[in-house]
């Protein structure tokens, strides 16, 4: 059964510094791992995607890649800002169902100014 | 601009009471997906459908039923509403084939008084 964690669970940093969030999972049989970012109550945003052939994805400050024999993704987060706060999740998505996503519990991320 | 709204961002219902969740998405997707989030739980998937008419029930299917006669409208159904269904309600969509980016809505709040 494919198991997604993450950590952190949660995270405080000041203005400014770089930063990686971290994600594991257990089966490497899947077609994609999707970032997302969360505000509080309100839906997700897809920050980025990397197919299961991709080893990384870059939008602006965000990088993400993916180690899917080692069975790891990370998120990095440069210069980070107070608009950055917010909870970010990580999701693979399986080869066997039909696009069903696999969430982890997310990392909290506070921005400090 | 890709979208995927929901009908209701909050909702308050009475114990007993029948309950529709509806989620509508403008990219002529085929798969669409409804999840529930609940803290320390995270995101997990209730039903999915790969087509109209079709359904497979997800992880926790128990006291739902969901509707698609529609390939843009995927609708929830509480049959008889209860308090351990309070929660947030996502939907989500994603073309079928080679699973790209999934696209989620804003949410709905459900409280069962």
């Amino acid at each position: 059964k494919q198991e997604v964690t993450q950590i952190p669970a949660a995270l405080s940093v000041p203005e400014g510094e770089n930063l990686v969030l971290n994600c594991s999972f257990t089966d490497s049989a899947i077609y994609n791992l999707q970032w997302f970012r969360q505000d509080p109550g309100k839906g997700l945003t897809s920050l980025l995607l990397i197919q299961s052939s991709q080893r990384e994805q870059t939008s602006g400050r965000l990088n993400a890649s993916l180690d899917k024999s080692s069975g790891r993704s990370t998120l990095y987060i440069a210069a980070s800002q107070p608009g950055d706060s917010a909870t970010y999740l990580c999701a693979v998505c399986l080869v066997s169902q039909g696009g069903k996503l696999i969430f982890g519990q997310g990392t909290e991320l506070s921005v400090k100014p | 601009d890709v979208k995927v709204t929901q009908s209701s961002r909050y909702l308050v219902k009475r114990t007993g009471e029948k309950v529709f969740l509806e989620c509508v998405q403008d990219m002529d997707h085929e798969n669409m997906f409804w999840y529930r989030q609940d803290p320390g739980l995270g995101l997990r998937l209730i039903y999915f459908s790969y087509d109209v008419k079709m359904k497979e029930k997800g992880d926790i299917p128990e006291g739902y039923s969901v509707s698609r006669e529609k390939k843009e409208r995927f609708s929830l159904i509480l049959e008889s509403a209860s308090t351990n269904q309070t929660s947030m309600y996502l939907c989500a969509s994603i073309g079928s084939g080679v699973y790209n980016e999934q696209f989620f809505g804003p949410g709905t709040r459900l409280t069962v008084l």
